[in-house]
């Protein structure tokens, strides 16, 4: 079974402080994916990654980073936590050359900047 | 830029009652449409669609594509309690785009005893 892990369930931070995500995948997938699910906004897209130190900008990257130096583990940054940015956090990951591009994603990570 | 859109957004039944959930899509170079659902939890995949007209069955879900009119439908029959989730619909555009996903908004199904 593909199983991807964040490194937290719920997540409490101040506005201004930096915020790592983690997240990592055990099934040495080439492509990994940050959405951020909002009410009534579904899931969007911030960075998705295809290949180690490499990222591509998704539908919403403004505000944060991401890092991608090792396979199975790719990292969202929020560089200074803003309140809009209060949100759930999904990872998810998908092998490189399928028919399919069947995304695995994991349990995910609420955080709520105050 | 590629536009998935669900409806209804929200729905209440009853168990036992059917279920039909709507997902129009506009993606560029469209490869396949996907078909999530997701509990107090990570989305977990039902269907891939490619080719219009045929029907993916799983127990009491389906689905079918139609990719003149550029939707999909997921239908549940004999709905249950353990129905209630979000449904999350995806379109997949094919090129170099490595398997980018564009999600709708999700429809919320709540099935009352």
């Amino acid at each position: 079974d593909v199983k991807v892990t964040q490194s937290s369930r719920y997540l409490v931070k101040r506005t201004g402080e930096k915020v790592f995500l983690e997240c990592v995948q055990d099934m040495d997938h080439e492509n990994m994916f940050w959405y951020r699910q909002d009410p009534g906004l579904g899931l969007r897209l911030i960075y998705f990654s295809y290949d180690v130190k490499m990222k591509e900008k998704g539908d919403i990257p403004e505000g944060y980073s991401v890092s991608r130096e090792k396979k199975e583990r790719f990292s969202l940054i929020l560089e200074s936590a803003s309140t809009n940015q209060t949100s759930m956090y999904l990872c998810a990951s998908s092998p490189g050359f399928s028919n399919h591009y069947e995304q695995y994603f994991g349990p995910g990570t609420r955080l709520t900047v105050t | 830029e590629d536009k998935v859109v669900q409806s209804p957004l929200s729905l209440v039944v009853h168990e036992g009652d059917t279920v039909t959930l709507n997902c129009s899509y506009e993606v560029t170079n469209f490869r396949s449409l996907l078909w999530y659902k997701q509990e107090k939890k990570a989305p977990t995949f039902l269907f891939m669609l490619t080719s219009s007209g045929i029907e993916k069955k799983s127990g009491r879900l389906s689905s079918i594509l139609d990719k003149k009119e550029l939707f999909s439908i997921l239908n549940i029959t004999a709905t249950q309690t353990g129905d209630s989730a979000i449904y999350l619909c995806a379109g997949n555009a094919g090129g170099t785009s490595y398997g980018k996903l564009t999600f709708g908004q999700g429809t919320i199904l709540t099935v009352h005893p």
